[in-house]
């Protein structure tokens, strides 16, 4: 029973095209995770937030990717030119705190790229 | 850097069996260790937690305890049942200035009736 909410769970693209995901945290929470789990279910940090600074990301996200967690909006994810590589699932978490602290995650927003 | 490593990628057992997942991991200081279970369609949950503090965690029959000798953190449970089959994840939370959780590969569970 998920507190944080995605959307969509299933998102399908042609390569080329934007993909763009949506995450409500939990209520209360100031920390927020985006994970990248592929096939094989290893996961990936992408980058993360607390409240509405960034705390850090990877190269690949800095490079190809547009994220943000505006204040009383979702947090979003945008691919801007997705990639066949890019199909995963993508997990939204957040936390009270930035480290130590149990992390909520969402149910995952399903990405494929045709 | 982190590391963590479950070796099993499938457990197979019978309900009522015993349950014994390995996970060993590598860092400096002293991290934060979890347990998360995953279940088909769903995201990742917290299992149990432990720290250097409380040293053993335990939560709907499984335990697990933070052996810093040995850098283990192995899960467990006596008795199995069908409805825990689903994805283990260890995951290494190492303090530091760019904190972010280490999972494991996982090791899914399946426990048959």
């Amino acid at each position: 029973n998920s507190k944080v909410i995605q959307t969509p769970r299933y998102l399908v693209k042609g390569q080329g095209q934007k993909a763009k995901m949506r995450c409500i945290p939990e209520k209360g929470h100031p920390v927020v995770f985006w994970y990248q789990q592929n096939k094989n279910n290893e996961f990936k940090f992408l980058i993360n937030f607390q409240n509405q600074e960034v705390l850090q990301q990877i190269d690949m996200t800095e490079k190809r990717f547009s994220a943000e967690c505006p204040s009383n909006s979702p947090c979003s994810l945008e691919i801007q030119s997705s990639e066949a590589g890019d199909s995963a699932l993508y997990l939204c978490a957040s936390s009270l705190y930035r480290e130590g602290d149990t992390q909520y995650f969402g149910p995952g927003t399903r990405l494929l790229v045709l | 850097g982190n590391s963590v490593t479950q070796m099993q990628g499938q457990v197979t057992l019978s309900e009522e069996e015993f349950l014994f997942i390995n996970c060993t991991y590598s860092t400096t200081g002293y991290p934060t260790l979890f347990w998360y279970v995953q279940y088909p369609g769903e995201g990742p949950q917290l299992l149990l937690k432990v720290t250097t503090a409380n040293n053993k965690g335990s939560s709907r029959g499984f335990e697990a305890t933070y052996d810093k000798g040995t850098t283990s953190f192995h899960l467990q449970k006596a008795s199995v049942q069908e409805s825990d089959s689903a994805v283990y994840y260890c995951v290494l939370g190492a303090p530091g200035g760019n904190y972010k959780p280490t999972f494991g590969k996982g090791t899914s569970l399946v426990v048959h009736p």
